[in-house]
């Protein structure tokens, strides 16, 4: 596609539910990034692909945060047990994978624990 | 290591006064530097990017920044601010090894008087 497409755009969910993000990259971008960005905080950085490398998961905050990439491609990032801290904006990236071409972002996943 | 600091959290100045947004960093190698918008409600759009090229990079509406190795600094400038600026502007520092490590600044909030 043209842009970095992540879906849904809006969750609200209730504490102690799973709940499902997911990111499609732009074509052929075989480096993929998912941030959170939480009220009044900066950027953290959660998980890092680069293509059939194995992730970097350094930034996941719990064992309840994991991330998968499937084919290279379209990314889903899972949260199971929610806690009203998850709330947040998930924001995935993706790039060509050289630093000189930047990252594109989606417009994130706004994540809504009640 | 390498880390990012944005020296202000917010910064305010009248339309049609200069713009200044300071960005400090560290890093072991020379990295690749650059700086992020996010609109409310946006995405996060790539304003420029310094990839070891010139020192002085120039990036979309007008912005401009300028990569100081001997006080690893990359200040945001531009000359002029408009009222559609205001937004929340990140510093993000790369560097490619093994893995490439994407660190961003907290933001600064800028605020365009009128």
């Amino acid at each position: 596609g043209a842009g970095v497409s992540q879906s849904p755009s809006n969750k609200v969910t209730e504490k102690g539910k799973d709940v499902e993000l997911r990111c499609d990259p732009i074509s052929g971008h075989t480096a993929l990034y998912w941030y959170r960005q939480s009220l009044g905080q900066g950027l953290e950085f959660l998980i890092y692909f680069q293509g059939n490398s194995a992730p970097d998961k350094s930034g996941l905050p719990s064992d309840r945060f994991s991330a998968e990439r499937t084919g290279g491609s379209v990314s889903t990032l899972t949260i199971q047990r929610t806690q009203q801290e998850d709330s947040a904006v998930y924001l995935c990236a993706s790039s060509l994978g050289g630093v000189s071409y930047g990252y594109t972002f989606g417009s994130g996943t706004r994540l809504t624990v009640v | 290591a390498q880390s990012v600091t944005q020296l202000d959290s917010h910064v305010s100045v009248s339309e049609g006064t200069p713009v200044l947004l300071r960005c400090n960093y560290s890093s072991s190698y020379s990295p690749s530097l650059f700086w992020y918008v996010q609109h409310p409600n946006k995405g996060l759009q790539l304003l420029l990017k310094y990839t070891s090229a010139a020192t002085l990079v120039k990036g979309i509406n007008g912005f401009e920044a300028e990569f100081k190795k001997s006080e690893t600094s990359f200040h945001l400038t531009k000359p002029s601010a408009h009222m559609s600026d205001a937004a929340e502007y990140f510093c993000v520092v790369i560097y490619s090894g093994g893995y490439q490590k994407v660190t961003f600044g907290t933001g600064t909030k800028l605020q365009v008087i009128p």
